[in-house]
């Protein structure tokens, strides 16, 4: 599986941008790169994923380096309920698995 | 729709205890999975089930087993509980386990093994 590298934690002022950066330099050419958030005692849920082009969608905008091998979650105006840890994941089908590492704990301050 | 459900929510069980956890989707999804989350730490997969009928291990699946009852429940059975299986488990679903699709998640079961 390839191996990500998040910052343990960052802190945001509310309604101000956050971009999460996440380094997968083993990442394969078939993986796609996803993002889960999990919030204070809740499940993780999907935020975005994509392959090798930049993505939008109504919670975040996913960009992707040319060489695949690191990835930005931008969150455009952070709210107090976007407060969560944020995962970035390659996910391979053939291993049929979301592989977790540590994430990057995302602090929101009013 | 509610998603994926799990049950119980809490449980408390001294060791040598067996128990089952109990998780159903109701997307019609093909893939399900089990994974555990001790504190401060990411989710790990104990067992998954690509489809109704099958069921394969995960990066951590001593001390447990599954079933894939139909084809909307997986349970996770402990068959003799021990303390370091104190953690948080939570169950996935998704429709055929393919790279681009999205896991959906249960609220999850806090277990303590005394």
């Amino acid at each position: 599986d390839a191996k990500t590298t998040q910052p343990n934690s960052m802190e945001s002022n509310e309604e101000e941008p956050v971009h999460l950066p996440c380094n997968h330099s083993t990442i394969s050419g078939t993986d796609y790169i996803h993002w889960y958030r999990q919030l204070p005692s809740q499940g993780p849920e999907y935020v975005i994923h994509g392959l090798t082009s930049n993505v939008n969608n109504r919670m975040a905008s996913l960009a992707i380096a040319e060489d695949r091998k690191s990835s930005t979650l931008i969150l455009h105006r952070a709210t107090l309920r976007d407060a969560a840890v944020y995962y970035c994941i390659p996910f391979k089908a053939a291993g049929n698995k979301l592989t977790f590492g540590g994430g990057t704990r995302v602090l929101v301050k009013p | 729709n509610a998603g994926v459900t799990q049950t119980p929510k809490f449980q408390v069980l001294k060791t040598g205890q067996s128990m089952t956890l109990q998780c159903a989707q109701d997307m019609n999804h093909n893939s399900m999975y089990w994974y555990r989350q001790d504190p401060g730490m990411g989710l790990r997969l104990i067992y998954y089930s690509a489809s109704e009928g099958t069921t394969d291990k995960g990066e951590v699946p001593n001390g447990y087993n599954v079933s894939r009852l139909n084809k909307r429940e997986f349970s996770l059975r402990l068959e003799s509980a021990a303390p370091s299986q104190t953690s948080v488990y939570f169950c996935a679903s998704t429709g055929q386990g393919r790279e681009w699709e999205t896991q959906y998640f249960g609220p999850g079961t806090r277990l303590l093994v005394l």
